[in-house]
């Protein structure tokens, strides 16, 4: 199983390019979501999605579109990259177990916006 | 918004002794969760813990969860080298929505 996979690893956008990351799920998970980590802070939510064809927002939407056409992806779109969002971006995903879930983390995507 | 906040924000122990991270919390939740991260990698589940339970373990991990003080600690026993990581506890306010709210971590460094 390769669980949660996200692509690409590391990305360099310059202010103002748009770009799509990837994730993929071999799981058959329900639950995807994105987050972002920045330094010395825990994870905050940017979107999530309950399954396929719906999608609402987190914490810190501004700036990110998602969509869900299959169960197994939800790609983040930045819409015209800013500095500020330079971060780690994670994937993660979870399946609800006895009406308990734990989520499965993708490995990351560091961005940097020049 | 941190609905998790741990104690401490780093901790240095040696090899062999246990290490004990707390987390406290704002809101009535759910269920309670810890991850671990290496550095550079993603979150990794360590355990989760129910609103109606108060203490749980998993191998050298235990948990406990105070609802009425909205507190959690992780203790991990004899502790070893690849334990280094950053320990983050994370809280589940609805089932429905299922979104996690994550504290900003505790970065354990274990002295060989």
């Amino acid at each position: 199983n390769a669980g949660v996979t996200q692509t690409p690893k590391f990305q360099v956008l310059k202010t103002g390019q748009s770009m799509t990351l990837q994730c993929a799920q071999d799981m058959n998970h329900e639950y995807m979501s994105w987050y972002r980590q920045d330094p010395g802070m825990g994870l905050r939510l940017i979107h999530y999605s309950v399954g396929a064809g719906i999608t609402d927002q987190g914490e810190v939407p501004n700036g990110y579109n998602v969509s869900r056409s299959t169960t197994e992806d939800f790609p983040l779109r930045l819409l015209s990259a800013a500095p500020s969002q330079t971060s780690v971006y994670f994937c993660a995903s979870s399946v609800t177990t006895d009406g308990y879930y734990g989520y499965t983390f993708g490995s990351g995507t560091r961005l940097t916006v020049v | 918004s941190q609905q998790g906040e741990e104690d401490p924000q780093a901790l240095s122990i040696q090899e062999g002794e246990n290490a004990t991270m707390n987390c406290s919390y704002k809101t009535s939740i759910n269920n309670l969760q810890w991850y671990r991260q290496n550095s550079g990698r993603g979150l990794v589940h360590l355990i989760l813990i129910r609103s109606n339970e108060r203490e749980k373990h998993s191998g050298r991990l235990r948990v406990t969860l105070d609802t009425s003080k909205k507190s959690s600690s992780l203790l991990i026993t004899a502790s070893r080298a690849a334990d280094t990581a950053s320990y983050f506890c994370a809280t589940a306010t609805d089932t429905g929505r299922r979104a996690l709210t994550f504290g900003s971590g505790t970065r354990l460094q274990v002295q060989p």
